[in-house]
């Protein structure tokens, strides 16, 4: 079945410490792909996103993705993460042959930073 | 522009009963999507209207429906409420000006229903 993975439920990181949180999909074809953030009690936030072109993306608050088309990998990074990354993030997908605004999300992976 | 809106913001209900959940989109969106998200099963995509039509629909029972409004307003219908539906339900609005696959889509705060 087509879908969206993400390598890890959980990563725990101390502070300053790198970030790498994975994501493949298995669809064939032109996709956009999306991060999103949810932050504790608060709603899911685009944090980048990849069209086209440069297949490095560079997000809000540090973060940047790249897209891998022969690996269908799209992932996430961040140098020195900080307290205030704690957050759930899911990586999405959108189909060109879907036709439709419809997005496919990973399970989700927690990050906790501890401090 | 003020940001994608969702009433309620929580709901308990109990089972058999049905359930109204409302969205506003932002400001000049005309596609806005349902998602409904559990621990379980992560995010899942419910439908999509634009236009006042839906315009694409996920794997859920005919209990869940939707509809918009002319002024791009949406509604979500969940009847015969079963403990499985408690969930965080998520809606999302985008442009609907382009391409829509290339089109980023904006969440709103969602409403956490609790069927008992």
């Amino acid at each position: 079945a087509q879908s969206v993975s993400q390598h890890n439920h959980h990563v725990i990181l101390s502070e300053a410490a790198s970030l790498e949180l994975g994501c493949n999909y298995s669809y064939g074809g032109t996709v956009n792909l999306f991060w999103y953030v949810q932050y504790p009690g608060q709603h899911l936030q685009l944090l980048l996103k990849y069209f086209s072109g440069d297949p490095l993306v560079k997000g809000i608050k540090g973060f940047e993705a790249e897209f891998i088309k022969s690996k269908f990998s799209f992932n996430l990074r961040k140098p020195s993460v900080q307290w205030s990354d704690t957050a759930e993030y899911f990586c999405a997908v959108n189909r060109m042959n879907s036709g439709y605004s419809t997005l496919t999300f990973g399970k989700g992976t927690m990050l906790l930073v501890s401090p | 522009k003020a940001g994608v809106t969702q009433t309620p913001r929580y709901l308990i209900k109990t089972r058999g009963q049905q359930v109204t959940l409302s969205c506003s989109p932002i400001s000049g969106h005309r596609s806005v999507s349902w998602y409904q998200q559990t621990p379980g099963q992560g995010l899942q995509f419910l439908f999509e209207y634009f236009s006042e039509t839906q315009r694409n629909k996920g794997n859920f029972p005919g209990r869940f429906s939707g509809r918009q409004f002319s002024n791009s307003r949406s509604e979500m219908n969940v009847s015969t409420l079963e403990l499985g539906d408690s969930a965080l339900y998520l809606c999302a609005s985008s442009p609907g000006q382009g391409v829509a696959f290339r089109e980023t889509q904006y969440f709103g705060p969602g409403t956490r229903l609790l069927v008992l």
